[in-house]
């Protein structure tokens, strides 16, 4: 099984920061996947990044996908508390039909 | 207009009923999926199925039944429920083959005292 590491596990910031947060494996990955759960909320899917080097922007979220394709980065400009949330970084577990996820972080955004 | 629903919201058992969780999805995807999530937040693949064919057991009890009537519907049974039960369960979908993305339910809290 692939395994991916999510860090930091907690970030707690104020409003207008500056944040990043990371993915990363040891095992090669043909994508990543990033989500964001709110509370009594399924999973949500932010992205799929699937060229080693790929940068995708969706408004204020920067992710990033390692050249070696084992590491993924999701970077947040200005946040504002409706980012608050957990983040999760996915990949494909093996199968086509399996997708294993990090263990997540749990960013809060103070006013 | 809801994409993946999943009922109940919310369940509270006693130790040693039995239990059902149904899930449908009206994307006319292939695959769907039940997964775990368990009080860290971490999430676990319980089963895969593609049009109404278990794909992915994943070393599941087999007090966990799961059932696809439908490539729509994939609904989960639970026998005896224990106390280590107790989670949040989520539905999803997709279409099939490595990359795609998922949608999930909004959850069912299983609460087993």
């Amino acid at each position: 099984t692939q395994l991916l590491k999510q860090s930091p596990q907690f970030l707690s910031i104020q409003e207008g920061e500056n944040l990043t947060v990371y993915c990363n494996s040891s095992s090669v990955f043909s994508s990543l996947q990033w989500y964001r759960q709110e509370p009594g909320e399924g999973p949500v899917l932010l992205v799929t990044v699937v060229t080693g080097g790929e940068v995708k922007k969706l408004k204020r979220l920067t992710f990033q996908f390692g050249d070696a394709r084992k590491d993924s980065s999701l970077h947040i400009t200005a946040a504002q508390t409706g980012d608050t949330g957990l983040y999760l970084c996915a990949g494909p577990g093996g199968s086509n039909y399996k997708l294993t996820f990090g263990k997540g972080t749990l960013l809060t955004v103070n006013p | 207009d809801t994409a993946v629903s999943q009922t109940p919201k919310y369940l509270v058992t006693q130790m040693g009923n039995d239990k059902s969780i149904k899930c449908e999805q009206n994307l006319g995807h292939d695959t769907m999926y039940w997964y775990k999530q368990d009080s860290k937040k971490f999430l676990k693949i319980m089963f895969s199925y593609n049009n109404k064919e278990l794909i992915i057991n994943e070393t599941v009890p087999n007090r966990f039944s799961p059932k696809s009537p439908d490539k729509a519907h994939l609904n989960l049974h639970i026998n005896s429920l224990e106390l280590g039960d107790s989670a949040v369960y989520f539905c999803a979908s997709s279409l099939p083959g490595q990359g795609r993305g998922y949608t999930f339910g909004s959850g069912t809290r299983l609460t087993v005292v």
